[in-house]
């Protein structure tokens, strides 16, 4: 069965500092895709970023940036130097390659204080 | 500017009442996509088409149901049989191609409510 962790339910973090948020996933299929989305204050899900299983190698685009590790079935976000707007709650996901529907973890929420 | 559009952004339902909740994207996607998000909660997946005329129930169908008429329009009808039915509600849409599970593009919303 897939499923994913989101650990950290709320987290607070004073403007300037790193933070990571944790996703831990569970699968059992070889082929499959991960994703995280941001959901800002107004509602609608913001879509960052999407890898899949065989490509390991992080990614950095502007402040964000995500650490895949198989061998441990975590894919991490971090954003350096945060900022007041990245406030949001921030969701992990996993799709299977088998059909498109996406799983998503609970989400944490991400306060960014000034 | 394409996107998917949410009507009406706040609902509120009397008892014993059907509400229907309206998604149109101009995005040409073939999938769309209806989850329900409740406090605290990921989202869960409702029902889901992949294609027009036809559709699928997700992991919480019960007390739902949706038509696939248009491939622009996916509408969500919340039954009386749906007892809980406070919630956030989310479409989405996405390109369908198996095996490579392209992201899905959200729309702004629809909270629902009971008087």
């Amino acid at each position: 069965a897939q499923k994913v962790t989101q650990a950290q339910t709320e987290i607070s973090v004073v403007e300037k500092e790193d933070v990571t948020l944790d996703c831990v996933y569970e699968t059992r299929d070889t082929t499959y895709y991960l994703f995280w989305y941001k959901q800002p204050p107004s509602g609608e899900l913001v879509f960052l970023i999407r890898r899949n299983s065989f490509d390991e190698q992080n990614e950095i685009s502007g402040r964000y940036s995500w650490n895949f590790q198989k061998s441990t079935s975590s894919f991490n976000f971090t954003i350096t130097a945060s900022q007041v707007v990245d406030s949001a709650v921030y969701f992990c996901a996993l799709s299977e390659a088998r059909d498109d529907k996406i799983i998503f973890g609970k989400g944490t929420r991400l306060h960014i204080l000034p | 500017d394409g996107g998917i559009t949410q009507s009406p952004k706040y609902l509120f339902r009397k008892e014993g009442q059907n509400v229907t909740l309206s998604c149109e994207q101009n995005l040409n996607h073939d999938a769309m996509y209806w989850y329900r998000q409740d406090p605290g909660q990921g989202l869960r997946l409702i029902y889901y088409s992949q294609i027009v005329n036809d559709f699928q129930k997700g992991d919480i169908a019960e007390g739902y149901s949706v038509s696939r008429e248009k491939k622009e329009s996916f509408p969500l009808t919340v039954t009386s049989a749906q007892k809980n039915p406070t919630a956030f509600y989310l479409c989405a849409s996405s390109i369908p191609e198996v095996g490579l599970n392209q992201p899905q593009h959200f729309g702004d919303g629809t909270r629902l409510s009971i008087l």
